[in-house]
């Protein structure tokens, strides 16, 4: 198996929601990441967990909030969003944080925040 | 910060050609490690081709293949004999070697198969 799965596939919400995106993979990684992706541009990263561990938040609001509740799910809490929010935000795992290691990303959910 | 740049915002080629992706990039490091990923329309990202800076051979899978030129810090990407499925946008990413260190992705190239 070798699939990163992220629900929901699309999401519509309002400034004032709270909602939660999923990404799993059991290829027994120990390193997930978020990015955010803007239309026709290349994916920014956002966070990274090693071992369940938060290893780079890159200077995102709080209003974003990761989680890592075990080795095979990631979580990203949103809460306030605003309308520049709207993306596509992938999950990637990899083996480890090594140099070498491939990426493997999910195919993303598509954020619109109204 | 490193920076990777892709020149070519879009690229197109008939079916069966071959076409060369360009990318640049800057960085001090001597060791590093490079990579071609492809994200089809409202497909996932995958990974094509990755090459160790160490190693003075081009990385090779199947159709696609690389040109590395250290010293020129630039690495293209070939892509012979061209197929429909091919069509994606195309980024360049580098990563320097090490544990924990993030990919740093160029702006990306759209390339179009012409059947």
């Amino acid at each position: 198996d070798t699939e990163v799965t992220q629900t929901p596939k699309h999401l519509v919400m309002g400034m004032t929601n709270k909602k939660s995106l999923k990404c799993e993979q059991h290829m027994g990684h120990r390193a997930m990441y978020w990015y955010k992706q803007k239309a026709k541009k290349p994916p920014e990263l956002m966070f990274v967990y090693s071992y369940e561990k938060l290893s780079i938040n890159e200077s995102v609001p709080s209003r974003f909030s990761p989680e890592c509740p075990n080795s095979s799910l990631l979580n990203l809490h949103l809460h306030a969003l605003q309308p520049e929010d709207s993306a596509l935000y992938l999950c990637a795992s990899s083996q480890g944080q090594a140099d070498y290691n491939e990426q493997f990303f999910g195919p993303g959910t598509r954020l619109t925040v109204l | 910060a490193q920076t990777v740049t892709q020149s070519q915002p879009e690229m197109s080629v008939q079916e069966a050609e071959t076409v060369t992706l360009s990318c640049t990039y800057d960085t001090s490091e001597s060791d590093y490690y490079l990579f071609w990923y492809k994200q089809p329309p409202s497909r996932q990202m995958i990974l094509v081709i990755r090459q160790e800076a160490y190693k003075q051979q081009n990385a090779t899978e199947n159709r696609f293949s690389v040109n590395f030129q250290k010293a020129a810090k630039s690495f293209s990407l070939k892509i012979s004999d061209s197929q429909l499925g091919d069509a994606a946008m195309y980024f360049c990413a580098y990563r320097r070697r090490g544990t924990g260190n993030q990919f740093y992705f160029g702006t990306g190239t759209s390339l179009t198969v012409i059947p």
